[in-house]
């Protein structure tokens, strides 16, 4: 079964740590993307890569940065993170060409305290 | 970019009884249209779809419908039951190219047994 793995489902994390996300997809998709959700706010973009080494802002990009050195994995980097950074977050992929849906993975709720 | 608004935000239902979500989009150009359905603590999964050249579409209980003129396209499930509780995306893609959706902020939908 093709999925979408993210390495974390829960994690805690401390104001000022350097926090990694990492996210895993098995099915040679080339864009993969990273949301936050939060309620009442629906899916907000952070980034998203159309390929590898290549990275674009998404709607809310200040305080994240991203890494895709392999096709298959997509990292979501906080460099310094803060409490207003805890939420959940969401991994998805999809094919490059053509109009198909994502698929999202399980999600990582994050907590930073 | 793709604006797409989803409404009713919280919907109830009793069990048996028809739910119907309604989106609409911004861009005429749009041609896809997925439903992400997400249970509590997962992240969302792909129900049904829809392409611009088709106005409905059906699977079991859900079906979609579309009308180009007016830029909106609906959700319905018949039939209601329990675990249809969830909540809802609509989304719709961008125009240009490499496969970027825009989502609606969500759909409650809790059906009462």
């Amino acid at each position: 079964d093709v999925k979408v793995t993210q390495s974390s489902r829960y994690l805690v994390k401390r104001t000022g740590e350097k926090v990694f996300l990492e996210c895993v997809q098995d099915m040679d998709h080339e864009n993969m993307f990273w949301y936050r959700q939060d309620p009442g706010l629906g899916l907000r973009l952070i980034y998203f890569s159309y390929d590898v080494k290549m990275k674009e802002k998404g709607d809310i990009p200040e305080g994240y940065s991203v890494s895709r050195e392999k096709k298959e994995r997509f990292s979501l980097i906080l460099e310094s993170a803060s409490t207003n950074q805890t939420s959940m977050y969401l991994c998805a992929s999809s094919f490059k060409a053509g109009r198909y849906g994502y698929t999202f993975g399980s999600g990582t709720r994050l907590t930073v305290v | 970019g793709e604006n797409v608004e989803q409404h009713p935000s919280t919907l109830s239902v009793q069990e048996g009884d028809s739910a119907v979500i309604k989106c609409t989009y911004s861009d005429s150009a749009s041609n896809y249209f997925p439903w992400y359905k997400q249970e509590l603590g997962k992240g969302p999964q792909l129900i049904i779809d829809i392409r611009s050249n088709v106005g409905e579409k059906k699977d079991q209980r859900i079906a979609v419908t579309l009308n180009k003129t007016a830029k909106h396209f609906s959700l319905h499930i018949t039939e209601t039951q329990p675990e249809d509780s969830a909540v809802y995306f609509c989304a719709a893609s961008f125009h240009y190219g490499n496969n970027r959706l825009a989502f609606g902020k969500g759909n409650q939908v809790v059906v009462i047994p």
